[in-house]
């Protein structure tokens, strides 16, 4: 048990439409990352955000963007999915140490 | 730019032999060096880490790794491989002191276990 919750679990879209992913992280964490592990890969770093601002960012286009909230609990927004961001979307919190991970949320878009 | 690369993407070993997963790093400063493992449909469960104090390091369930900086590597050992061991190991890479915490995974090894 990490402490780090995601939802929903699972999510269908259809390409052009925009989703949102959820996430809830240990309390006194104040940094939140996000991860894209496609199948059979390895997690990419998405970006990370620390006391509410965005504070690195990997290699993924603006279309991908997030929010964290003074209660630790963050979003990820995708608009104008493509059938490449299908994927098992992971969040993660802690610091430098240690980061502990949730279970994901899987996506498919059809 | 940091990179991992993890040799053989499965493994396969019988039930109570050696388990090795092989981990190479490449980080221009020192790194902090971790192993994850993945169950189906799960999220990642943290087995080990290193940062920088002793460099062979004990994990959870049985595990342990070794930092050896001139070989660059933190290669994953177990003595004895159970059943429930079978799963997805990851090896990541950050840097110490960069004030982001971006991890780089390799692309995993997948164990299977051989009654």
């Amino acid at each position: 048990e990490t402490g780090v919750t995601q939802s929903p679990t699972h999510l269908i879209k259809t390409r052009g439409q925009q989703v949102t992913l959820r996430c809830s992280s240990q309390s006194g964490h104040n940094t939140v990352s996000w991860y894209q592990q496609a199948l059979g890969q390895g997690p990419q770093f998405i970006f990370q955000y620390y006391r509410e601002e965005e504070n690195g960012r990997g290699n993924f286009p603006p279309r991908f963007s997030g929010l964290q909230f003074p209660n630790y609990s963050s979003e990820l927004n995708v608009n104008a999915l493509e059938l490449d961001d299908s994927a098992l979307y992971l969040c993660a919190s802690g610091g430098e140490e240690t980061q502990y991970f949730g279970p994901g949320t899987r996506l498919l878009v059809l | 730019a940091q990179s991992v690369t993890q040799l053989g993407s499965h493994v396969s070993v019988s039930e109570g032999a050696l388990v090795l997963l092989r981990c190479n790093y490449s980080s221009s400063v020192p790194p902090y060096l971790f192993w994850y493992v993945q169950y189906p449909n799960q999220g990642l469960q943290l087995l080990l880490k290193y940062t920088s104090a002793a460099t062979l390091v004990k994990g959870i369930n049985g595990f342990e790794a070794e930092f050896k900086k001139s070989e660059t590597s933190f290669h994953l050992t177990k003595p004895s491989a159970h059943m429930s061991d079978a799963a997805e190991y990851f090896c990541a890479v950050t840097d110490s002191g960069a004030g982001s915490y971006q991890l780089t995974f390799g692309k995993g090894t997948k164990l299977s276990v051989i009654p």
